[in-house]
């Protein structure tokens, strides 16, 4: 069974400018995570889709972070203008359902340095 | 709200001693409990979970934790550690209801010498 698959695993970028990653879940897993995991801190969630609609943004930054979740598999997270301190992994997962107690994957991250 | 707090931030090790890495969380409501695994440059791999049941949990490549519901901890044990072990570890909570994610710890770098 294939994993989570994230792209580009890694970009660099200057201030102000965009960046967008792209996720593909394991396939029939109904809900997908945007994690963002700043060097030296644990994973926070940013968002949080069951199907292809949100149950969680309250810690999305949404005057500047944008996600979607096309027909219920892929899902795109966007940054735009990126600050410094948006540098950090941006770890996908997925798991079958939104159940609390099933098992999350999660793929091996996209690494993002904001210059 | 959940919070976890894992009480070292780096744990040194020579191989094939010991060790326990710690984890306490806060919680108004049940909760479940994960430790989670990162080797450099990788995504997170689920070591084990606590669910329900025994307090006492077995997870992947010779890790346990226990679970404690009065000291609201979940510390995670092994017995004897490899060179191969050497990663930063992180423990997760979520409240027993659907639609909850994941809530981490800051996350404990375990390394292992010989």
């Amino acid at each position: 069974e294939a994993g989570v698959a994230q792209s580009p695993r890694y970009k660099i970028i200057e201030k102000r400018q965009s960046v967008a990653f792209w996720c593909n879940p394991i396939s029939g897993h109904a809900t997908l995570y945007w994690y963002q995991q700043i060097l030296g801190q644990g994973p926070k969630l940013l968002i949080q889709f069951q199907n292809n609609g949100v149950v969680d943004d309250s810690q999305l930054p949404k005057d500047r972070f944008s996600a979607e979740r096309l027909k219920g598999v892929d899902s795109t997270l966007k940054i735009q203008p990126a600050k410094l301190e948006d540098s950090a992994v941006y770890l996908c997962a997925s798991s079958r359902t939104g159940g609390s107690g099933n098992t999350i994957y999660f793929g091996e991250g996209s690494w993002l340095t904001v210059v | 709200a959940q919070s976890v707090t894992q009480l070292d931030s780096q744990v040194p090790v020579f191989e094939e001693a010991p060790v326990e890495l710690r984890c306490n969380y806060s919680s108004s409501v049940s909760v479940y409990l994960f430790w989670y695994v990162q080797y450099p440059n990788q995504g997170l791999q689920l070591l084990l979970k606590y669910l329900s049941g025994s307090t006492l949990v077995k997870g992947i490549n010779g890790f346990e934790a226990e679970f404690n519901k009065s000291q609201t901890s979940f510390h995670l044990r092994k017995p004897s550690v490899h060179i191969s072990d050497t990663a930063e570890y992180f423990c997760a909570v979520t409240p027993n209801q659907a639609g909850t994610a994941l809530i981490f710890g800051k996350g404990t770098t375990l390394s292992v010498s010989s």
